[in-house]
């Protein structure tokens, strides 16, 4: 069975220093693997996908995710925060092949101080 | 532009006051689904629909009813509210084929069973 947790519920970093929100999944078989933002009062936006072309997976606004297999991780990092990174992050994975649902973690609250 | 509209984004109602939330996508995506976001709970499917009159259960369907007589609109039905299904809810749609889950939200409903 699919499942992803999200190890952090809420991170913590000061503008211009790096973020790292980290998310473990399981899957029976080669899985599609996604970063949402949700900003406060909105709906969720699609950062990023991971289908198996690269490990390495840039997204929007600077965020990059590096899927390892040998780890199970799927990592969502950004080289340097800025204050409209604040918002919550949730790591997907695909709950089938058919691709007919999307299992959520229960999500990270990126707070990003001055 | 593309998107995903829903209405109301907010709905205060009572127990047992039938309601109807929409959902209307603008990209001629085959699939469509909802699902509700609870605090701790990340998001958890409600229903999907593959095509016109095609719809199936996701993870948490009961309460509700959905119907889908046009590819671009999948309204979300709950005949008899009660207030365990207070909650956020989003509609999202995607394309077919490996396109399927790659999903698009809309804005959100906030919806409150008193």
């Amino acid at each position: 069975a699919q499942s992803v947790t999200q190890l952090d519920s809420h991170v913590s970093v000061s503008e211009g220093t790096p973020v790292l929100l980290r998310c473990n999944y399981s899957s029976s078989y080669s899985p599609s693997l996604f970063w949402y933002v949700q900003h406060p009062n909105k709906g969720l936006q699609l950062l990023l996908k991971y289908t198996s072309a690269a490990t390495l997976v840039k997204g929007i606004n600077g965020f990059e995710a590096e899927f390892k297999k040998s780890e199970t991780s799927f990592h969502l990092t950004k080289p340097s925060a800025h204050m409209s990174d604040a918002a919550e992050y949730f790591c997907v994975v695909s709950a089938n092949q058919a691709g007919t649902a999307l299992i959520f973690g229960k999500g990270t609250t990126l707070s990003v101080s001055s | 532009e593309a998107q995903v509209t829903q209405n109301p984004r907010y709905l205060i109602t009572v127990t047992g006051k039938k309601l109807t939330v929409t959902c209307s996508q603008n990209m001629n995506h085959e699939y469509m689904s909802w699902y509700r976001q609870d605090p701790g709970l990340g998001l958890r499917q409600i229903y999907y629909s593959m095509n016109v009159e095609v719809t199936d259960k996701g993870d948490v369907p009961e309460g509700y009813k959905v119907s889908r007589k046009e590819k671009r609109n999948f309204p979300l039905i709950l005949e008899s509210p009660s207030p365990n299904q207070t909650s956020l809810y989003f509609c999202a749609s995607s394309g077919g084929g490996p396109l399927r889950d790659t999903q698009y939200f809309g804005p959100g409903t906030r919806l409150t069973v008193l």
